[in-house]
């Protein structure tokens, strides 16, 4: 599996929109990209998903360049909720397990 | 639909000691997963099921940790002896499909079994 590089922690306040970038220079053809959401003492969420271009739903946006090296997640208007930790993944149709970093921390002050 | 449930929600045990984690998938879902999480890292895979086989172990300490999926529906994670090294979070998690299905299809996670070894 593609291996992700994504920043440590970021600091953002209320209202802003935040951009989180990962890194997967080894993606592979087959490979879609994956945002997990996770708060303390819950278990991972799934937050949205891409392969290509850009993808949004009712939580975020996707943004994939035409390389598909790298992707951003863009979250509109934080709230404090959203502070959490933010994961990467990368893996193919082929279905093997989640495999995690560590994930970018995202602390949301008012 | 119920989300995946996993009892106990914490657990405190000396080492040396065994300790046992159980997990009920969502309803159908054919593939499931324990992960450890160790504070301040991400999930780490220690085995996955489709049904009641094992599909990847590779990373599952077996000469301490073991698990089973009778039936294949529910699932429990044993340690035994326990080392200070594995307080951690065990999470369960649970997909619709198997190895061949969809990337992330119905991936779901249950809140997890907070361990401490003292």
């Amino acid at each position: 599996l593609a291996k992700t590089t994504q920043p440590i922690s970021m600091d953002s306040y209320e209202g802003q929109e935040v951009n989180i970038t990962c890194s997967h220079n080894n993606i592979a053809t087959n490979d879609y990209i994956t945002w997990y959401q996770q708060f303390p003492s819950q278990g991972p969420r799934f937050i949205i998903q891409g392969y290509k271009t850009k993808v949004t739903n009712e939580v975020a946006s996707l943004f994939i360049p035409a390389d598909r090296k790298s992707s951003t997640l863009s979250l509109p208007r934080v709230s404090l909720s959203d502070t959490a930790v933010y994961y990467c993944l990368v893996g193919d149709q082929a279905g093997t397990a989640l495999i995690f970093g560590k994930g970018t921390t995202l602390s949301v002050s008012s | 639909e119920a989300g995946v449930a996993q009892s106990p929600r914490y657990k405190i045990i000396e080492k040396r000691q065994s300790v046992a984690f159980w997990c009920n998938p969502i309803s159908g879902h054919a593939t499931l997963y324990w992960y450890q999480q160790i504070l301040g890292q991400g999930p780490k895979l220690l085995i996955q099921f489709q049904n009641n086989g094992v599909v990847d172990d590779s990373q599952l300490p077996k000469d301490r940790f073991s698990a089973e999926r009778l039936k294949g529906v529910d699932s429990t994670l044993k340690i035994q002896p326990a080392k200070l090294e594995d307080s951690a979070v065990y999470l369960c998690a649970s997909s619709l499909k198997g190895p061949r299905a969809l990337f992330n299809y119905g991936y779901t996670f249950g809140s997890g079994t907070r361990l401490t070894v003292v």
